[in-house]
């Protein structure tokens, strides 16, 4: 109950294209749905984060779609870029702890 | 304003040795959260401290401790180290639990031979 599926592993995406990231939760107490990218040697750095009385977030090209009912999240980057290519984490909290559960990660290819 | 700091970035070490890694948070932060990552188990929780109280501990052996410092400042040590250690430990920080964001730091490479 404490996982969050993630897919794909990797994704191969030409510049200008869309980038999709899905995934899927047990656990109903999570509140919190952060994604994070990471690049080589860095530690992740918050992208967008929703929670789930909200179905959709938008940050520049990010936008992250939630379907509560379907226990879903997924990551849309729009217009991607080479300075995209990165690994890309979600993840979920429940209230009152900063313990995160991270996706297995997905990474990211964007080709000129 | 200063981000997460960990000390040192890299670390070898050999099996049965012991050792020590440092997480500055960012000023006025008080929450901070250490994670194992590796390429086979991915990013994984380890502790969180608040007010240096452990809020909560992820599921590993008791080789591996933490605790916080009146200043918000943590530390983590695993003691006999195994071959399976070696990761790259990050610490992240935010104001409270359960409600801020949290950023992490560049994280500690550690080799164990």
């Amino acid at each position: 109950q404490q996982q969050v599926k993630q897919s794909p592993q990797s994704l191969i995406v030409q510049k200008g294209g869309i980038s999709i990231i899905n995934c899927a939760y047990e656990n109903t107490a999570f509140d919190y749905f952060p994604w994070y990218q990471q690049f080589p040697g860095k530690g992740p750095a918050l992208l967008i984060a929703i929670r789930p009385d909200v179905s959709e977030k938008k940050e520049g090209r990010f936008t992250i779609s939630f379907n509560k009912s379907a226990k879903q999240f997924s990551l849309h980057i729009m217009d991607s870029q080479p300075g995209d290519s990165a690994t890309y984490f979600c993840a979920a909290r429940r209230g009152g702890t900063d313990k995160l559960i991270f996706g297995t990660g997905t990474r990211l290819q964007v080709f000129p | 304003k200063a981000g997460v700091t960990q000390t040192p970035r890299y670390l070898i070490k050999t099996r049965g040795q012991q050792v020590t890694l440092s997480c500055s948070p960012i000023s006025g932060h008080r929450s901070v959260s250490w994670y194992q990552q590796t390429p086979g188990q991915g990013l994984q929780f380890l502790f969180e401290y608040f007010s240096e109280t452990q809020r909560n501990k992820g599921n590993f052996p008791g080789r591996f401790s933490g605790r916080q410092f009146s200043n918000s400042r943590s530390e983590m040590n695993v003691s006999t180290l195994e071959l399976g250690d070696s990761a790259l430990y990050l610490c992240a920080s935010s104001f409270g639990t359960g409600g801020e964001t949290q950023y992490f730091g560049p994280g500690t490479r550690l080799l164990v031979l």
